[in-house]
């Protein structure tokens, strides 16, 4: 199974500054037809999670563009160009490469 | 839009059964595959199961294998999961989730496994 790795696993933040957070996995997450199957899920307090970001840069409809994906084989990392107070949470990566099992990490949850 | 909302959740004792029900708008729910994930409480996301389109390949997590079963409703656009033996480990959230890369998610059905 691939085991994905975040960090930090507490991130405080400034609002207003720029926050950053890792993920990585066990093994590569290049599928066979070449695509990057990395996504970023968002779980606001008392929410459910809330996709981000598909296929390590892809922003989800309605994500607003602060939000940025980038990474590539097992590296990769989720940016807040401006954090904003509704953006803490736990963020939660997920490969969707090597299924079954579709695996998270931890969580890096964003606190003020 | 695409909803999914979730229901069946409740209190149950160690042992006993219950079966979940995730319901599904604004989609067409016979082309995706669909998925179960849980959150214990005060814990991450934890893949439990995902059923395919026709719902002839099914998966689990190896915690919930010869318990859980997920079967779906293509008529009903509806997903199920049937869970038995359950174990105070099974204590979660609930959630259904759209597609291989869990595009959406419903608001989640809490499940309490307690004497």
């Amino acid at each position: 199974d691939v085991v994905m790795t975040q960090s930090p696993l507490s991130l405080p933040v400034t609002l207003g500054q720029p926050a950053s957070m890792s993920c990585r996995s066990s093994q590569s997450l290049v599928y066979s037809d070449g695509n990057t199957y990395l996504n970023w899920f968002q779980q606001r307090p008392g929410q459910s999670p809330r996709r981000l970001i598909y296929k390590v840069s892809n922003r989800d409809s309605g994500v607003p563009d602060r939000f940025s994906g980038s990474g590539s084989g097992t590296d990769f990392t989720l940016n807040i160009s401006r954090v904003e107070a509704e953006d803490v949470g736990v963020y939660y990566c997920m490969q969707a490469t090597h299924w079954p099992p579709w695996t998270f990490g931890q969580g890096t949850k964003v606190e003020i | 839009e695409v909803h999914l909302v979730e229901s069946g959740g409740g209190l149950v004792q160690p042992g006993g059964s219950l079966r979940l029900s995730c319901a599904a708008s604004g989609f067409t729910f016979s082309n995706h595959l669909m998925n179960w994930v849980r959150q214990a409480p005060g814990k991450g996301l934890e893949w439990v199961a995902s059923i395919k389109q026709d719902g002839t390949e099914k998966y689990y997590v190896d915690s919930v294998e010869g318990r859980f079963t997920v079967s779906r409703d293509n008529a009903k656009k509806s997903l199920y999961l049937h869970m038995n033996s359950l174990r105070a480990e099974d204590t979660a959230v609930y959630y259904c989730g759209k597609g291989i890369h869990m595009g959406v998610w419903g608001r989640g059905t809490t499940v309490t496994v307690s004497s």
